[in-house]
């Protein structure tokens, strides 16, 4: 398997612009995560979806950020407009999902798309 | 409230040297799973091990070692006789049944210096 691939893995871009990241899961996988990480705040989970639907966006920033699922092998998340304190590593993860009996499900992780915004 | 606390922001010692990585939690939950992740210099995050909040018995996985202790909410993890490979941050996280996600620990930084 693949792993979950992420693009782009880098991106520089002027403040203003759209910027969308692309994640695809592992194959089987149904739960997909979208987290962010810089140095101030750490790994921050911004949203996740389940089956395809979105579960809990509590942690998207504000409404310059979304994300959507059309597919079970597709996810982008999705700036606009951007601005500089956007810069961080954005990790995509997906799992199994949660199963009652099974419990938490290990999340494997993409290698991140480090954004830059200028 | 759910939290995770890694108290060390960074941590340095020789190589062959023994080093434990602290992890606090907080959860009003029963039922919860912890887990490590190591994310090296390359950026990826790398699964180490997931545990249940019934079972607190220690695990020990060739030079790492993991010791959970629900009554000081720890889940401590040891690294015995450190190599320079070992360099990495290192995450802590806590899973909880009611709310269906995984939230992390601001992470160790963990230097091995030949």
């Amino acid at each position: 398997d693949a792993g979950v691939i992420q693009s782009p893995r880098h991106e520089v871009t002027e403040m203003g612009q759209e910027v969308t990241l692309r994640c695809k899961p592992i194959s089987g996988h149904n739960s997909l995560f979208w987290y962010r990480q810089t140095m101030m705040r750490g790994l921050e989970l911004l949203i996740y979806f389940n089956n395809n639907v979105p579960i809990d966006d509590s942690g998207m920033p504000e409404d310059r950020f979304s994300a959507k699922m059309p597919n079970a092998s597709f996810s982008t998340l999705k700036i606009q407009p951007s601005e500089p304190r956007d810069s961080a590593v954005y990790f995509c993860a997906s799992s199994e999902g949660r199963d009652r009996e099974s419990g938490a499900n290990v999340l494997t992780f993409g290698a991140g798309s480090r954004l830059t915004v200028l | 409230a759910q939290k995770v606390t890694q108290a060390q922001t960074e941590i340095s010692v020789v190589e062959k040297e023994d080093v434990t990585l602290d992890c606090v939690y907080e959860t009003r939950d029963t039922t919860y799973y912890l887990f490590w992740y190591k994310q090296p210099p390359s950026g990826e995050l790398v699964f180490l091990i997931r545990r249940n909040s019934f079972d607190e018995q220690n695990e020990i996985s060739g030079r790492y070692s993991w010791n959970f202790q629900k009554s000081t909410s720890s889940f401590n993890f040891t690294i015995t006789a450190s190599q320079v490979v070992d360099s990495a941050v290192y995450f802590c996280a806590l899973f909880m049944n009611r709310d269906d996600k995984i939230i992390f620990g601001k992470g160790t930084r963990l230097h091995i210096l030949p």
